[in-house]
């Protein structure tokens, strides 16, 4: 099984600051499979990024995927308030698993 | 609207038995690759199950000879018949449909609400 750690558990920001969420993967994540999620509170799972870079139907482009291998990152350019929340990454290309989480929250 | 709305979950005791169902609507379940997600309380997520869509069925090894996915084509609604209960099987369990329904290995795009199961005396 594939193990994703993300890093850093909890990232305090003020809006308009960029976050920079990473995700480590245990052996090469096949063919870029790597997705980010968001999650608020009370809320299912939203997608933002599929295949380490593309980002999904109606992400706003501050959103960034990048990646490969067993290292990627997810970039919020600027962040908005309604970015505050806990993003997860997930491998796709050895059977499925989801990383641990960053949470995301203001300053 | 694409849309998915799970019912059915709800307090049971361990070793107990329960069934999730997954109504589907503005796309057909049958002709996509569909999943079983759960997220224990304050926890992360964590895949449970799938069916492709010419029918075959994966599970994670937690689940495995426990939980049962299924679906009826003619209700366009997914199931998963959960039995032999523990408490470590206390969740909100969401389906969620994978990105393309060509490709066995893609992103879960869209995802229902959830529904929680807790299992308990």
């Amino acid at each position: 099984e594939i193990v994703l750690t993300q890093s850093p558990g909890t990232l305090s920001l003020s809006p308009g600051e960029r976050a920079t969420l990473s995700c480590r993967a245990s052996q090469s994540v096949s063919s870029s499979y790597l997705a980010w999620y968001q999650q608020k509170p009370g809320q299912a799972p939203r997608l933002l990024i599929y295949g380490a870079s593309s980002r999904a139907t109606g992400i706003p482009d501050r959103f960034s995927g990048s990646g490969s291998g067993t290292d990627f990152t997810l970039t919020i350019s600027r962040l908005e308030p309604e970015d505050f929340a806990v993003y997860y990454c997930q491998q796709y290309g050895n059977s499925r698993t989801f990383g641990q989480g960053t949470k995301v929250e203001i300053k | 609207e694409v849309q998915l709305v799970e019912s059915g979950g709800g307090l049971v005791q361990p070793g107990g038995s329960l069934r999730l169902s997954c109504a589907a609507s503005g796309f057909t379940v049958s002709s996509n690759y569909m999943s079983w997600v759960r997220q224990a309380p304050g926890k992360g997520l964590e895949w449970v199950s799938v069916i492709h869509s010419g029918g075959s069925t994966y599970y994670a090894d937690s689940v495995k000879g426990r939980f049962t996915i299924s679906r009826d084509n003619s209700k366009n609604t997914l199931y998963l018949q959960m039995n032999s209960l523990r408490a470590e099987d206390t969740a909100v369990y969401y389906c969620a449909r994978q990105r393309d329904g060509f490709n066995v290995w893609d992103a879960f795009d869209i995802w229902g609400q959830g529904t929680m199961v807790t299992v308990s005396s």
